[in-house]
């Protein structure tokens, strides 16, 4: 099946710092990669949705210029979260969909952001 | 896309079967109902989805309702691993500026017990 990676799994960071989280499709080219954001004991918000070579389309309320996002190759995409603050802390995912025809998104396991 | 509504959470014997409802009563022709779970701390596992028929896969099986507006997920064995968030999603069909996204509502959370 169709694999999806995220790195760090976790990381710990202090207040102001940048942190980048990585996405991968191992196994298939992925056109299109969303974002999402879980805090806890809540349900998962989408946060933008990034097709490779083009600008991420932001959901509302989210702004683009603290979540980073860069979708330069068919399996690579990257979450920069700038300037973290304590309120930024919650469980990224992201999700991958391939080319036309194979419309299913895959799921990575998900990177636990800490900000002290 | 669709809203859909689930129990908040539902409990199951082990070895038993566990049906999960989900109500999507205002659901279009052309939207997808997609199944996803959540096992606690990790990504969404994808699980099955249909459009009008039933489908069934390694997994478990979805039963679409004839007018469309409510399906039950089944897993015909449920072992402790299944415990989870059981998401119910209706996902719009290729084109449109929805397409693809994927609208998390609260779940079912599943627990299986011995």
């Amino acid at each position: 099946g169709a694999v999806v990676s995220q790195h760090p799994s976790w990381v710990i960071c202090k207040s102001g710092t940048s942190v980048k989280i990585e996405c991968r499709s191992l196994d298939f080219q992925a056109t299109t990669m969303f974002w999402y954001r879980q805090f806890p004991k809540q349900s998962l918000m989408l946060m933008a949705t990034s097709n490779e070579g083009s600008k991420a389309t932001y959901e509302q309320g989210v702004e683009k210029d603290k979540f980073l996002i860069n979708h330069a190759s068919l399996t690579l995409s990257t979450l920069t979260v700038t300037s973290a603050h304590p309120e930024d802390s919650s469980f990224y995912i992201c999700s991958a969909r391939g080319l036309a025809g194979f419309y299913e998104q895959f799921f990575g396991p998900g990177t636990r952001l800490t900000v002290l | 896309d669709a809203k859909t509504t689930q129990p908040p959470s539902m409990d199951c014997a082990e070895g038993r079967a566990a049906n999960l409802p989900c109500n999507h009563s205002t659901i279009s022709g052309n939207e997808y109902v997609y199944w996803y779970r959540q096992i606690h701390s990790q990504g969404p596992q994808y699980i099955i989805h249909g459009l009008k028929n039933n489908e069934t896969n390694e997994m478990a099986s979805l039963i679409i309702t004839e007018d469309r507006k409510s399906s039950t997920l089944i897993l015909p064995h449920a072992t402790l691993r299944d415990t989870a968030v059981y998401y119910c999603i209706v996902r719009a069909r290729a084109g449109g500026t929805s397409y693809g996204k994927l609208t998390f509502g609260q779940g079912t959370i599943l627990t299986v017990h011995p």
